[in-house]
C-alpha cells in the first residue's frame, strides 16, 4: 500500500528550462510534505517543505505547490541546471500520528547542458 | 557543525553474522530515525528513538533487528544472523524536535550493507 507515489521514474529536461516533479498521496492525515534530493552513494539532502495550511512555498529556484483536494504536490525547479541532476524524493508526515516520514519511490531528473 | 555521521559507510557480512550500524546525530538533535532503502526503491521507515527510548518501531522487522540510542554514544542499529535480503542502504536521520510543522529530518550518508 503505497501512500506516497511518484509516478514518473525519470525526467529529462534541457538546461535553463523548468523541471516539474510530481507526487501524489492517499493518506488524508498527512499534514507536512518535504522534498529531498539524493546523489548516488550519498544520503538524501533536504530541499524544501510545505505545511498543509499553505498551497505554495518558494525558496530560490525551488517552489513546491500543494493541492490538498487532489492530494497532489509538485516541485518546480527553474531554471534547471546540470547540477540539479539527481533523484528527487517526496516525503510526507502526519503530525499527530508519529514522526515517521513516508517516502515516494523517487524521480530521476537529468538536466542536459 | 558536523552533520549526521554514520559508520561504517560500507559493511560486508557473511550470512549468519551480525551487523552493527552506528549513527551520531547532528549537534543539538535528540531525535534519531532509521530508514532502509532497497535497490530502486524509496526509503522505508524502520524506527524512531529518543535518548534511551524507542518511540516508534512500527517499521522494524519483528526478528533479528534491534535499535538503541543510549544516554552516551551513538545510536546503534543491530541486525543479527544477517540474510541476503538484508542487503540494502541503511540511512539514519536526526531532528531537533518532532517532525511536524517546522522540524526537518537531516540524513547521514548511509551504510551500505552487503551480505554474501
Amino acid at each position: 500500500d503505497q501512500q506516497v507515489k511518484q509516478n514518473s521514474p525519470s525526467l529529462s529536461v534541457q538546461e535553463g528550462r523548468i523541471s516539474i516533479l510530481n507526487c501524489d498521496y492517499t493518506n488524508s492525515m498527512f499534514d507536512y510534505f518535504l522534498w529531498y534530493k539524493k546523489y548516488p552513494a550519498e544520503g538524501p539532502t533536504f530541499l524544501i517543505s510545505i505545511s498543509s495550511i499553505k498551497d505554495k512555498n518558494e525558496d530560490g529556484r525551488f517552489t513546491v505547490f500543494l493541492n490538498k483536494s487532489a492530494k497532489h504536490l509538485s516541485l518546480h525547479i527553474v531554471p534547471s541546471q546540470p547540477g540539479d541532476s539527481a533523484v528527487y524524493f517526496c516525503a510526507a508526515s502526519a503530525g499527530n500520528a508519529g514522526n515517521m516520514l513516508t517516502f515516494g519511490g523517487g524521480t530521476r531528473l537529468m538536466v542536459k547542458p | 557543525n558536523a552533520g549526521v555521521m554514520q559508520n561504517p559507510r560500507h559493511l560486508v557480512r557473511r550470512r549468519g553474522q551480525e551487523a552493527r550500524l552506528r549513527c551520531s546525530p547532528m549537534k543539538g538533535h535528540s531525535h534519531v530515525y532509521w530508514y532502509r532503502q532497497l535497490p530502486e526503491e524509496g526509503l522505508k521507515f524502520m524506527v524512531y528513538l529518543q535518548k534511551e527510548n524507542i518511540i516508534d518501531e512500527s517499521g522494524m522487522p519483528k526478528e533479528r533487528f534491534s535499535a538503541e540510542f543510549p544516554k552516551e554514544g551513538p545510536s546503534i542499529l543491530r541486525i543479527q544472523q544477517v540474510v541476503r535480503g538484508d542487503s540494502a542502504a541503511y540511512f539514519c536521520a536526526s531532528s531537533r524536535d518532532r517532525v511536524g510543522a517546522k522540524n526537518i529530518q537531516y540524513f547521514g550518508a548511509g551504510t551500505r550493507l552487503s551480505v554474501l
